[in-house]
Order: C-alpha cells, then sequence, then structure tokens
C-alpha cells in the first residue's frame, strides 16, 4: 500500500497565487521528499525534508513537515503556468533510500 | 547530455512477448531503480541496484528480472508480458549515502 496520501487530488489556481497541498503518511520517516511530475515525463526532485526538521525552503516553494501528525504540506509561492504538474510526496522510511510515493496532487494553472 | 536515459520510449507488444527495457545514467552514481507507474499514477519501487548488487526486490512477480552488465545500467526485462504489466516503466538513480534520485523520461508500455 501507498505510505503517502496527497491532498487534495487536483488543485486549480489562477496565475499568480499560490497552491499549497498536503502530504499525510502512516509510519514514522527518515526523511520526505516532493517530486515534480510534468505530463509524459519523469519525476523531477524538488526539496527534502528530514525527520528532524520542520521547515525547509528552496525558492518559491516552502515545505513543512509535522511528524507528530505524520504530515507534511508543500506551498508554492505565485504560481506560474509553468507549475502546472503533478506533485508527489515520497517517503523513506528506514534510511534504505526505498521510498514510497503518494498517488499525487494535479495542479493546474491557469493564465 | 541526459542524465539518466531509457529506450524504447513507447513500446507496444502482443500478451505473451517477451521485452525488454533499458535504462542507462552518466551522472556515476552508485545505486539504480525501477519504478511502474499505473493509470492512476501510483507510483511503486520494484527494484533497486548498488554497484551491480540488488538491494531491494519487492514483491514483482518472477517474469519481471533486472540486469547490471555495469554500475551505470540496469535493463529490465520481461517474460511473458500480460495485460496488468500495462503501465509506465521508470527507471531512476541516486548517489549511495544521498537520499534524491534523478528520474529517466520513462517507458509507456502497452500489451495488447
Amino acid at each position: 500500500s501507498q505510505q503517502g496520501e496527497e491532498d487534495p487530488q487536483a488543485l486549480s489556481i489562477q496565475e499568480g497565487e499560490n497552491a499549497t497541498m498536503n502530504c499525510s503518511y502512516k509510519t514514522s520517516i527518515n526523511n520526505l521528499q516532493w517530486y515534480r511530475q510534468n505530463s509524459g515525463r519523469g519525476l523531477v526532485h524538488l526539496i527534502l525534508i528530514r525527520s528532524n526538521e520542520r521547515e525547509k525552503h528552496s525558492g518559491r516553494l516552502r515545505v513543512t513537515l509535522d511528524t507528530s501528525k505524520k504530515s507534511s504540506s508543500l506551498l508554492i509561492t505565485a504560481s506560474r503556468a509553468a507549475d502546472t504538474a503533478s506533485y508527489f510526496c515520497a517517503t523513506d522510511a528506514h534510511g534504505d533510500y526505498k521510498l514510497s510515493f503518494g498517488a499525487g496532487t494535479t495542479v493546474t494553472v491557469r493564465a | 547530455d541526459t542524465a539518466v536515459s531509457q529506450t524504447p520510449k513507447y513500446l507496444v507488444t502482443q500478451m505473451g512477448n517477451d521485452k525488454s527495457i533499458k535504462c542507462e545514467q552518466n551522472l556515476g552514481h552508485d545505486t539504480m531503480y525501477w519504478y511502474k507507474q499505473d493509470s492512476k499514477k501510483f507510483l511503486k519501487i520494484m527494484f533497486s541496484y548498488n554497484n551491480k548488487e540488488l538491494i531491494i526486490n519487492e514483491t514483482v512477480p518472477n517474469r519481471f528480472s533486472p540486469k547490471s552488465p555495469d554500475k551505470a545500467h540496469l535493463n529490465l526485462h520481461i517474460n511473458s508480458l500480460e495485460l496488468g504489466d500495462s503501465a509506465v516503466y521508470f527507471c531512476a538513480s541516486s548517489p549511495t549515502g544521498t537520499d534524491e534520485q534523478f528520474f529517466g523520461p520513462g517507458t509507456r508500455l502497452t500489451v495488447l
């Protein structure tokens, strides 16, 4: 079964708005990662947050991690049309690089 | 200068056939993976190799056999293809000791 579950399944926003998506997982983790997948392409790594971290930033991305609630959020600020993609969270539970992915959130940014 | 490449990009074949998908990475990574993404976009790990040694082997039918001739290549051979094998297969790699994985563009397999 999938370790992570993203919410919402789909999100449609206007260019310039912020997009927030959440990921919940079931077991304790070593780290949590977010990936982006453009249509018909492979996944691209966005950001990794370790279990002892609470927040991380990378450009327009902000990731939070709440291990007590077993959840993470990804915020994309000032969205652009190029941000249209599916976003996946992936958890590494045992530090063995075996990632468990959720089903993803599909984000559509309207011009 | 593609980092992780896969061939072919599309593969259409009949049930019962045997097919292979090739993966190569030029990043110098020690670890390579195969993932299967189904029609609902669920991505599931199948295999992982570290320096040509199998380290992860999920519950995958024996019809699937990975082969790593060297640490830059990880091929996937599938025997007796079934309709349920239709999916997108992704190869990925990562440096040993780190967690970020680099994905190939995927191979869309359609079994008729």
